[in-house]
Order: C-alpha cells, then structure tokens, then sequence
C-alpha cells in the first residue's frame, strides 16, 4: 500500500534536546512538507522540499532544520533553539509541477513532548 | 498575506440534520482550495481540491462548493461517523516554486449525534 509513515508517533524529549522526526512516502511524489499543529490553530508550514536536495523555509522555520537526500525521506529536526517544541507534527507529501495545484497527502502525525 | 477563516468553530448536528460550513479566503491568486477531514490524532485526510468559481464536487454525503471569496462544505443527511473535524486550505498563485505549502484554517469541529 502506498502511503506516508512517520515514526515514532510520540516522542518525548528534555528541554535543550535536539530531536529528529522521521517521515518516509512511497507515493513517488516529487514535492514533501512539514507542518505543525497546536491546539486551537491551524496547520502552519515549516519546511517544504519540491525535489532532491533542495528545500525551501515556510512560515516558521526558526529552530527546525531539514534534509532531503533521498526522494523518499524528509526528515525534521527540532533543535534547541526552537522556543515551543511541543506540538503535533505533520508531514505531507505531493505531485509538483509549475502549472499545477495538487493535493497534500499527510501521514499519522508525531506528537513531540518536551519537558 | 493569504488568510483562510472558517466559520463556524464548531458544530452539533443530529443525525439527519444537513448544514453547511463555510470557509472565507484572501488569497494573492488562487491556484486551489482544498477541504481535508480530520479525526483526534491523526492525520488530516484529503477530500476535495476546487480550482475556480463555480466548480462543485460531491461524495457521499459531501459537496464542496466554491465562490471567487469562499467555499462551503454542505452535509446532507449526517451520520455519527461524519463527526470530525474538517479543514479548509489555500494554496496561493504560482510564485516561481512550482509546489508551495497550504494556508490552512482553523477547522470546524463537527458533531453528529444519534
């Protein structure tokens, strides 16, 4: 089955941690987005990664970092100097092209705790 | 800056009640709106993608409908497991990416009782 997967789906770390959210898609798709969600406000956008080694910030992207080495994997790293880690991360996958929109498809989510 | 606001925060229906949710957008050039369901902790689910005024997609006992400054998700005849909650995105005009993230509302949260 074709889909996205993101591991662990709860994660608990001490402040001053730097932590990695894994997020693997089978989909083929070109295009890979993280997004946090907390209680009572939309999803905002992180990172977002239209092809192999090249990514571009989103709204909120002080103290996260990324990589995107395989097409397959965009992993998100919170690092210390993110000021509110605890949140619900999502991770997104997509067709990408110039003249096109296309829907997001998201995986479980990870819910990062820090303490 | 684009900005999506749903309305209403949330809703109790019973079942069989049909309603609407309505989502207004800004947007600088809309390339797509999209409508997701999402249920507690998990991942949010695609439902419809709408690309310009007029345009109405349906399934089940969802139609989603667009205008050139909103969106409505219409429920006709709601079941228990219709309760979630659903999400409105924008995604703006093309900015030289090619992919770009959403800009997404609040949510309305949907309860169906029996």
């Amino acid at each position: 089955d074709g889909g996205i997967t993101q591991s662990p789906k709860y994660l608990f770390r001490k402040e001053g941690q730097n932590v990695t959210l894994s997020c693997e898609q089978n989909l083929n798709h070109d295009a890979m987005y993280w997004y946090r969600q907390d209680p009572g406000q939309g999803l905002r956008l992180i990172y977002y990664s239209q092809i192999v080694n090249d990514f571009q910030k989103g709204d909120i992207a002080e103290g996260y970092s990324v990589s995107r080495e395989k097409k397959e994997s965009f992993p998100l790293t919170v690092t210390s100097a993110q000021k509110n880690p605890t949140a619900f991360y999502l991770c997104a996958s997509s067709k990408s092209g110039r003249a096109g929109s296309y829907e997001q498809y998201f995986g479980p989510g990870t819910r990062l705790t820090v303490t | 800056e684009d900005q999506v606001t749903q309305s209403p925060e949330a809703l109790r229906l019973q079942e069989g009640e049909s309603s609407s949710l309505n989502c207004s957008y800004t947007v600088s050039g809309l390339r797509g709106l999209f409508w997701y369901r999402q249920d507690p902790g998990k991942g949010p689910e695609f439902l419809f993608t709408l690309y310009s005024a007029g345009e109405e997609k349906e399934k089940e006992r969802l139609k989603a409908t667009l205008t050139k400054k909103e969106s409505f998700l219409h429920i006709t005849a709601p079941k228990p497991e219709d309760s979630a909650t659903y999400l409105c995105a924008v995604q703006a005009g093309y900015s030289g990416g090619g992919a770009d993230g959403l800009t997404f509302g609040k949510g309305t949260h949907l309860i169906i009782q029996p």
